[in-house]
């Protein structure tokens, strides 16, 4: 099975702040890499798949990059909605989630 | 616009069953792989089963299979988890969600807003 492993674990992080996260496969999955948000009592919601591609209706400050095995999403300019729970996943292989990342306030 | 909405969650003792079931509507759901997906109390994703368009392909996680099993109903545009002989570690919040057709492989693209599952004596 893959493994996903995110990092960091919980991010502090301000209104306006530059946030980054990573996230790391076990094994070569290409760029069949997605990234999930989740607000607290939400159900999560897709931003990026294809490792880069912008889901529809998601704001230009949410990108993505990365392939193989090593992966990031980034928020150029974090907002007060983006303070969530953000997962990777890997659809290479079958399904797999990261353990996820917390962005609370600073 | 796509909606799954999901049910059938609910309070059940160990070693019991559940039924749930998530009805789909605003796209053709016959065209679509689906699954379920769930969310322990304060814990990450765990994808639990999945079904290609016409049934014909089933996967489950190692930890429930043999004990979980998923269907579909592409007349009614349904999809239905049965759980049984549960566990306390089954207890988590169930999500149905919507597999995208793009391109193979496929993610996630849609998700309901999940049916609470608890295991408790």
């Amino acid at each position: 099975d893959i493994q996903m492993t995110q990092s960091p674990s919980t991010l502090s992080a301000s209104v306006g702040d530059r946030v980054t996260i990573t996230c790391r496969a076990s094994q070569t999955i290409g760029t069949s890499l997605a990234w999930y948000q989740q607000e607290p009592g939400k159900a999560p919601k897709l931003l990026i798949y294809k490792a880069s591609t912008l889901e529809s209706g998601v704001p230009s400050r949410f990108s993505g990059s990365g392939s193989v095995t090593e992966f990031t999403l980034t928020i150029s300019s974090l907002q007060p909605d983006d303070f969530a729970t953000y997962y990777c996943q890997q659809y290479n292989s079958y399904w797999t989630f990261g353990q996820g990342t917390k962005v609370e306030v600073k | 616009e796509v909606h799954l909405v999901e049910s059938g969650g609910g309070m059940v003792q160990p070693g019991g069953s559940l039924r749930l079931s998530c009805a789909a509507s605003g796209f053709t759901f016959s065209s679509y792989w689906m699954t379920w997906v769930r969310q322990a109390p304060g814990k990450g994703l765990e994808r639990v089963a999945t079904i290609k368009q016409d049934g014909t392909d089933k996967y489950y996680v190692d930890s429930v299979r043999g004990r979980f099993t998923v269907s579909r109903d592409n007349a009614n545009n349904s999809v239905c988890l049965q759980m049984n002989t549960l566990r306390a570690e089954d207890s988590a919040v169930y999500y149905c969600a919507r597999l995208s057709s793009r391109s193979w492989p496929y993610y996630f693209d849609f998700w309901g807003q999940g049916t609470l599952v608890t295991v408790s004596p």
